[in-house]
């Protein structure tokens, strides 16, 4: 079975300090992933998209990576401001099987003032 | 002011009772999608609708059904065959199915 496995689940940061998130994935063969933006209460809000060939992909103070062949991407977010406070959701497409989605648990990052 | 929404923002059903989640769009796009949210749990699929008039059951269809006889509207119903409703529903659409989805801003759905 495909999955999308985040860590950790939550983390607390200070405001202007930076942090990673990770995903580990099974899914193949395997097509993009995304990483979104989900404020509480709100829908998810992308924010990065990668294919297999693409390594980093950067919005912003937000830094994607990937590496294809151990399955692992991270989203790096810079100088964290008090607005970075959401869940953050990585999600793997699959090449076959209607392109369907994979969606990960998410970890939710609160920063603290 | 293009975009996808929901209605409405919070629900309550009864024991016994079919409730309806109302998803609108008027971004032109052709697919659109019912997920379910639980926490601590990724986003799971209950259906999706690729044309007006067509939709496929996701992985968590029972107890849901919809209708698309509309391209800009995808309702959602809960029926009262779903024991475990108590959950944010999200909403998405996309221009085609390999294409970025947009989310609306969910309904959180509460049983009394």
């Amino acid at each position: 079975k495909n999955q999308v496995e985040q860590s950790p689940q939550s983390l607390i940061i200070l405001e202007g300090k930076n942090c990673t998130l990770q995903c580990n994935y099974t899914v193949s063969p395997f097509s993009n992933l995304r990483w979104y933006k989900q404020d509480t209460g709100r829908g998810p809000v992308s924010l990065t998209i990668m294919t297999f060939s693409e390594n980093t992909k950067s919005n912003g103070r937000y830094t994607a990576t990937l590496d294809a062949d151990t399955k692992q991407s991270s989203l790096h977010i810079t100088a964290s401001q008090l607005s970075d406070s959401a869940s953050y959701i990585c999600v793997v497409r699959e090449e076959a099987a209607g392109n369907k989605l994979t969606f990960g648990g998410g970890t939710r990052v609160l920063v603290k003032p | 002011d293009g975009g996808i929404t929901q209605s409405p923002k919070y629900l309550f059903r009864k024991e016994g009772q079919n409730v309806t989640l109302s998803c609108e769009q008027n971004l032109n796009h052709d697919a659109m999608y019912w997920y379910r949210q639980d926490p601590g749990q990724g986003l799971r699929l209950i259906y999706y609708s690729q044309i007006v008039n067509d939709f496929q059951k996701g992985d968590i269809a029972e107890g849901y059904s919809v209708s698309r006889e509309k391209k800009e509207s995808f309702p959602l119903t809960v029926t009262s065959a779903q024991k475990n409703p108590t959950a944010f529903y999200l909403c998405a659409s996309s221009l085609g199915g390999q294409e970025t989805q947009y989310f609306g801003p969910g309904t959180r759905l509460l049983v009394l």
